[in-house]
């Protein structure tokens, strides 16, 4: 299965801040998503980011907000925009290798 | 709207017992499914996946799909301390796996006490 990791591990970051995320695979991978984890909650798709265009966000994630870079296939950002308290969440890189969807280790980010 | 359901637990079961974990998802169209783990301050991990109606073992887990009822469910056999979780149910609409975003269920905090 596809190694992941992410940059940072985590962060504490003051409102109105941003912060960019990194999500590096050790190998090429079409498909890569990235999901926000709230306190004690299940796993949210914040967008699908596919290697030469645009990044398809789910109902209530908005590109101003959450921007999303894949500039190749093994790689990308996403940036949390202007930051508040409710942004504080465990944020996650997958990928999809042969079928099935593995997981980064996650950027625990909590905003002051 | 794409849903899936869990209970939330705590369930809690004697170490040796049968854990079984249950789930159901609203879309009809969707085509794959998996059992994801996740120890707390960690990231999931793939359990099991099942694509089609009947059961499917691999080890110590089964899972077991029964698409009419639109129900998804993991027992867990001979469990053990090690097991204690939360379980989480994700439903994928397209066929192929993970060609789609994943919907996750709230998971299930499992307990296997000793």
């Amino acid at each position: 299965s596809a190694v992941i990791s992410q940059k940072p591990s985590r962060d504490i970051c003051q409102r109105g801040t941003s912060l960019t995320i990194q999500c590096q695979v050790d190998s090429q991978v079409t498909m890569m998503f990235w999901y926000r984890q709230q306190p004690g909650q299940s796993l949210t798709l914040i967008a699908t980011a596919n290697q030469g265009s645009e990044a398809t966000y789910e109902s209530g994630f908005v590109i101003d907000k959450f921007p999303i870079s894949r500039p190749n296939l093994t790689f990308s950002t996403l940036t949390v925009s202007n930051m508040s308290p409710e942004d504080s969440s465990i944020y996650l890189c997958s990928v999809v290798d042969t079928d099935t969807q593995y997981f980064g280790p996650g950027t625990r980010l909590t905003v002051l | 709207q794409k849903e899936v359901e869990q209970n939330s637990g705590p369930l809690s079961v004697p170490e040796g017992a049968i854990a079984s974990l249950n789930c159901t998802y609203s879309d009809r169209g969707s085509q794959s499914f998996f059992w994801y783990r996740q120890y707390s301050g960690k990231s999931p991990e793939l359990i099991m996946s099942i694509y089609s109606n009947g059961d499917k073992e691999d080890g110590r887990f089964t899972a077991q799909l029964n698409k009419a009822s639109q129900y998804v469910s993991l027992l867990i056999r001979d469990s053990q301390p090690s097991d204690s979780a939360t379980y989480l149910c994700a439903v994928n609409y397209l066929s192929g796996g993970g060609a789609d975003g994943l919907t996750f269920g709230k998971g299930t905090h499992l307990i296997i006490q000793p």
